[in-house]
C-alpha cells in the first residue's frame, strides 16, 4: 500500500543546532515533494518544493534533499531558533493531480 | 492581499445534523481544495474545485460535498454528521489547478461533533 512516513515522535533540539526531519514514502513515484510548516491553530504554510530531478534545494536556513532511489526527503533547519518550533509536513504529488500529506513531525527548539 | 478566510472558525454540532463551511480564496485564485485534518490521519484530501467544477475527489463518503461559486468562494457540506467527523477542516487556494501550484491555506474550521 502507499505510505508517507514522517518521524511521528516529536523532535527536540537545542537552539543553534541543525534540525533534520525525515520523510519516507513507499509505492509512490512523485514528480516533486513539498514541505510545509504548521503552527498550532493555523493552516500549513508552504516552505519549499523540490522536483525529482533536483537533489537539493536551499532557502535561507532551510535545505531539502530528495533521493528518489531511497524514496526519502530530508529537511534541514540550520542554526535552529525557538521560533522554528512548529509541526513540519511533507507532501508529495501522488498522481491524478492529487497531493498527499504526511502526518507531520513536531519540532521543539529548546533555548 | 488578504489571505484565505474560513468561516466559522469553530463549530459544535450533534450527530445526525448537517453543517456547511465556507472558504473565501485569495483574490484572483480560482482553485480551492478542501482537507480534513485529524491527529491520527493527518491532512486528508477531500476535493478540489476549479472554475466552479469539481476537478478531483478524495476517498470520502458521499456525505461530504462541496461547491464553488462564480466568485471562486467555496462551501463544503457534511450531512448526517458522525462523531468521527470531528476534525479541523482546511481549505487552500491556488491561482490555477495543478499539483505544482503553491497552495495557500486558511486557518481552518474546527468542528466538534457530540
Amino acid at each position: 500500500s502507499q505510505k508517507i512516513e514522517q518521524n511521528s515522535e516529536a523532535l527536540n533540539i537545542q537552539e543553534g543546532k541543525t534540525a533534520t526531519l525525515t520523510c519516507n514514502y513507499t509505492n509512490y513515484s512523485p514528480a516533486y515533494l513539498q514541505w510545509y510548516r504548521q503552527d498550532p491553530g493555523r493552516g500549513p504554510v508552504f516552505l519549499l518544493l523540490i522536483r525529482e530531478n533536483e537533489k537539493e534545494k536551499r532557502k535561507e536556513r532551510l535545505k531539502v534533499t530528495f533521493d528518489t532511489t531511497l524514496k526519502q526527503s530530508l529537511f534541514h533547519i540550520t542554526a535552529s531558533q525557538p521560533a522554528d518550533s512548529a509541526t513540519y509536513l511533507c507532501a508529495l504529488d501522488s498522481g491524478y493531480q492529487k497531493v498527499t500529506f504526511g502526518i507531520g513531525t513536531k519540532l521543539q527548539v529548546i533555548p | 492581499k488578504a489571505g484565505v478566510t474560513q468561516t466559522p472558525r469553530y463549530l459544535i454540532k450533534t450527530r445526525g445534523q448537517q453543517v456547511t463551511l465556507s472558504c473565501s480564496p485569495i483574490s484572483g485564485h480560482r482553485s480551492v481544495s478542501w482537507y480534513q485534518q485529524t491527529p491520527g490521519q493527518g491532512l486528508q484530501f477531500l476535493f478540489e474545485y476549479f472554475s466552479e467544477t469539481q476537478r478531483n475527489k478524495g476517498n470520502f463518503p458521499g456525505r461530504f460535498s462541496g461547491r464553488q461559486f462564480s466568485n471562486s468562494r467555496s462551501e463544503m457540506n457534511v450531512s448526517t454528521l458522525e462523531l468521527g467527523d470531528s476534525a479541523l477542516y482546511l481549505c487552500a487556494s491556488s491561482s490555477t489547478s495543478g499539483t505544482l501550484e503553491t497552495q495557500y491555506f486558511g486557518p481552518g474550521t474546527r468542528l466538534l461533533v457530540l
